[in-house]
Order: C-alpha cells, then structure tokens, then sequence
C-alpha cells in the first residue's frame, strides 16, 4: 500500500527556516519524479518544487526560488524541503506528492 | 492569477452529465499532457485523469479528460452528490519549466 506521510510543519517567524520531510512507503520514491505542492486554506493548489527520479534535475516556482531547496535520501525513502527565509505568505499546507499518490499534508505557519 | 483557466464554479443536478474547462498555452496544455484532480473537503488531492484522458485504476468511467489544442475539459456524467467537490487540471510548463494548476472549480451538486 502506498503511502507518503509528511512531518515537519509548524509556526516559523518571518525570515527562519523549516524543513518539511516526506516519508515513503510501498514504493520507492527515487524511480519517480517527486513534488511539492502547497495551498493556503481555502485556496487553490500551487506547484512549489519537482526533483526528477534521478535525482540530478530540480525545479521551483518562481515565489519559492533561492529560498527553498527540494532534496532526498533514498536510503531512507525520504523526501524534503528545506525552506529558508519564509515569508508570511509561504504559509500554508504543504503536500509531497509524485502526481498519482499525495501525501494528508503538513500546516506551515508563517507568523510573527 | 493561474497560468491555466478554469471557471471558480460549475453546478448540474443528479444524473447530468457537467464538464469542467481548462485554458491554458502552447507551453503547457498545447505540448503537454494534463492531469486532472479531484478535493474533497479537508482531504488531499485525488488523481482523476493522466495523460490528459487516462484513468488511474478505481476512478469510475463516469469520469473522462479530453484535449484539444491548448485547452482540456473533464467530464463527469452521471453526476452524484458525492462528487460535490474541488477539480483541478495540472500541466508541465515548458516556457516555465515547471507545472502549473488552474485556480480550480467548485462543483456544486444541486
């Protein structure tokens, strides 16, 4: 049974750092493109970040570019985001998902 | 303001058949494939379509993606209640390298 299960979220202040991680199981996440898709509550879904199966390509949207870095352990089925510098608008629930399985999500708030 | 287009609502009764539009580009939709996807309330993303007009194994037959230039619609007929919902169309952006979703419609089942 496949399932991912995001951890990591919380309330951040403005201008800290948060690194959400993505625990796979039932397949093994390096033989996919895996990403990161957020969505503020009752919001529509934004595309944040992609890392490629084989782990050598990466790609973020603009708002998130230079601030976050989209990594993974395959030894450990694992995916993350690190989030440096977070603003107020960056909070959100925060989904990893390889386009066919999603994770339940984890909040992040951006609050002073 | 989303790079693909979607109406914010769409209605129909139980037992029509609705279709949902998405709008985008030749980088996106016109090159590419599109994803459609489904939100319950307070529940993450449900993959609906693939591949523009596949379906994952589990998603009723009631449900089917069409694409035609730079724009694709989902179909649901026999609508019920229970698909009362979110939609969204997904897409990989080649001028931006990196996908894009529509703003998403609200499917209301009167």
């Amino acid at each position: 049974q496949v399932q991912l299960v995001e951890s990591g979220g919380g309330v951040v202040q403005p201008g800290g750092s948060l690194r959400l991680s993505c625990e796979a199981s039932g397949f093994t996440l390096s033989n996919y493109g895996m990403h990161w898709v957020r969505q503020v509550p009752g919001k529509g879904l934004e595309w944040v970040a992609l890392i490629r199966y084989d782990g050598n390509n990466k790609y973020y949207a603009d708002s998130v570019k230079g601030r976050f870095t989209i990594s993974r352990d395959n030894s450990k089925n694992t995916l993350y985001l690190q989030m440096n510098s977070l603003r107020v608008e960056d909070t959100a629930v925060y989904y990893c998902a390889n386009l066919t399985y999603w994770g339940q999500g984890t909040l992040v708030t951006v609050s002073a | 303001q989303s790079v693909l287009t979607q109406p914010p609502s769409a209605s129909g009764t139980p037992g029509q058949r609705v279709t949902i539009s998405c709008s985008g580009s030749s980088s996106n939709i016109g090159s590419n494939f599109v994803y459609w996807y489904q939100q319950l309330p307070g529940t993450a993303p449900k993959l609906l379509i693939y591949r523009s007009n596949q379906r994952p194994s589990g998603v009723p037959d009631r449900f089917s993606g069409s694409k035609s230039g730079t724009s694709a619609s989902l179909a649901i007929s026999g609508l019920r209640s229970e698909d009362e919902a979110d939609y969204y169309c997904a897409a990989w952006d080649a001028s931006l390298s990196g996908w894009v979703f529509g703003g998403g419609t609200k499917l209301t089942v009167l």
